[in-house]
């Protein structure tokens, strides 16, 4: 069974704070790394689709960088608000069941003002 | 665009029965995947429909079957309910089943009792 393990599994931070979190995964025949953000009573959001070993995607003030060789991935959130606020989910797809997404538990951020 | 629509919203149904939950893909979109989201853990993959077939499928009993109608959408079904079948059913639609970027509805809250 592969893991999809994030941490920490909950953050509180003051708005302005920068934040970062982790998702670890098995790199053995991996394709895709997956990061959404999902606020409460709505639709999961993509974020980023990653591929490369070493990729590095931003958009806004959100960033993401990925390791395949070691197993991780880190999700950046520069000065923090309070509508960032919401769990920030990491899915993995491997060869084989490229169709089939392997969610960790999430990281749910809270940003006070 | 609409999106991904999911319906109903929430549906409460006592052990034992049958419940049908349906999904609307997201414009041009003709790969539909389905996600169960248990309490406290990440969502997980129940099965991918193509072309009106089922292509992939999780670790689900055989309780959990679904159906793609020519229009692309879907619908989930769940026989002989369980307790333990409470849970959040997300719907996800892709371009192809390669799944590579996966747009999700909001959901249908199942709760058995």
């Amino acid at each position: 069974i592969l893991n999809v393990e994030q941490s920490p599994q909950s953050l509180h931070v003051q708005e302005g704070d920068s934040t970062n979190f982790t998702c670890s995964f098995p790199s053995s025949n991996f394709y895709a790394l997956h990061w959404y953000r999902w606020e409460t009573a709505k639709s999961p959001e993509a974020l980023f689709v990653m591929t490369l070993n070493g990729d590095e995607k931003k958009k806004g003030r959100i960033s993401a960088t990925l390791n395949t060789k070691e197993g991780y991935s880190y999700l950046y959130i520069k000065g923090s608000q309070p509508e960032d606020s919401a769990t920030y989910l990491c899915a993995l797809t491997y060869g084989g069941s490229q169709g089939n997404l392997i969610f960790g538990k999430g990281t749910k951020l809270s940003v006070k003002p | 665009d609409a999106g991904v629509t999911q319906s109903p919203t929430h549906l409460i149904k006592t052990r034992g029965q049958q419940v049908t939950l349906r999904c609307s893909p997201k414009s041009g979109h003709d790969t539909v995947s389905w996600y169960q989201q248990a309490l406290g853990q990440g969502p997980q993959f129940i099965f991918q429909y193509y072309e009106e077939e089922e292509r992939q499928r999780g670790n689900f009993p055989d309780r959990f079957s679904g159906h793609q109608f020519p229009n692309y959408s879907s619908e989930l079904n769940v026989n002989a309910l369980l307790l333990g079948d409470s849970a959040l059913y997300l719907c996800a639609s892709s371009l192809d089943p390669s799944g590579y970027e996966q747009y999700f509805g909001p959901g249908t809250r199942l709760t058995v009792t």
